[in-house]
């Protein structure tokens, strides 16, 4: 996992709070990620960004937003906890191919437990 | 809308048996074929990536068959390992309007166990 950092790496909250993810690399990427793993339903993109103050939406974008500051770090923000939120939550990095998009490298994830 | 299917959801192979992963896809745009691993507490890590323009890549014990008719890919562990126990994703590039970030999207997972 050499390159990112989350955090926390375990978070139990209750419904209703105020949740921030933090993901932070260490070499320059442009391109940042959000993702969402669940049971059944495999790796589903939240948010990504493509430069400091250049962000977009995913496929599950709803009850979330992000921010990017700068280059090295990558925020995920639940404004209002829900029990559905309950997920491993993954940032990942572009490290480059033929197409910058394409060669993912992932962190360790974040386990959040929304009670 | 899922844009790749993979199957089985889960498999269970002998030791020394030849593991097979399924991905069919839809969109005829997608030019990358990338197949992740990802053991229990870490995360996914890219394994194997094949483009359309071949059918096959190997490497090492691991191959991509690629069959651009059907719209469909594979990939085969050869002489599977108890050590190749783990999940594995296929995935294709995403494609959105802003900024060419696009990134990937996944299909759901095989959980593969691989028997002494």
């Amino acid at each position: 996992d050499a390159g990112i950092t989350q955090s926390p790496r375990h978070k139990v909250t209750e419904t209703g709070t105020p949740v921030t993810l933090r993901c932070h690399q260490t070499e320059n990427h442009r391109y940042m990620y959000w993702y969402r793993q669940d049971p059944g339903h495999g790796l589903r993109l939240i948010h990504y960004s493509y430069g400091v103050k250049d962000t977009d939406k995913g496929e599950v974008s709803d009850g979330y937003s992000v921010s990017r500051s700068k280059t090295e770090d990558f925020l995920l923000t639940l404004e209002s906890a829900t029990s559905s939120q309950t997920s491993v939550y993954f940032c990942a990095i572009s490290v480059g191919g033929v197409t910058t998009n394409e060669k993912l490298f992932f962190g360790s994830g974040t386990q959040l437990s929304v009670l | 809308q899922q844009q790749v299917k993979q199957s089985p959801q889960s498999l269970i192979v002998q030791k020394g048996g030849i593991s097979i992963i399924n991905c069919a896809y839809e969109n005829t745009a997608f030019d990358y074929f990338p197949w992740y691993q990802q053991f229990p507490g870490k995360g996914p890590a890219l394994l194997i990536a094949i483009r359309p323009d071949v059918s096959e890549k190997k490497e090492g014990r691991f191959t991509i068959s690629f069959n651009k008719s059907a719209k469909q890919f594979s990939l085969h562990i050869m002489d599977s390992q108890p050590g190749d126990s783990a999940t594995y994703f296929c995935a294709a590039p995403l494609t959105y309007s802003g900024g060419g970030a696009d990134g990937l999207t996944f299909g759901k997972g095989t959980h593969l166990i691989i028997q002494p």
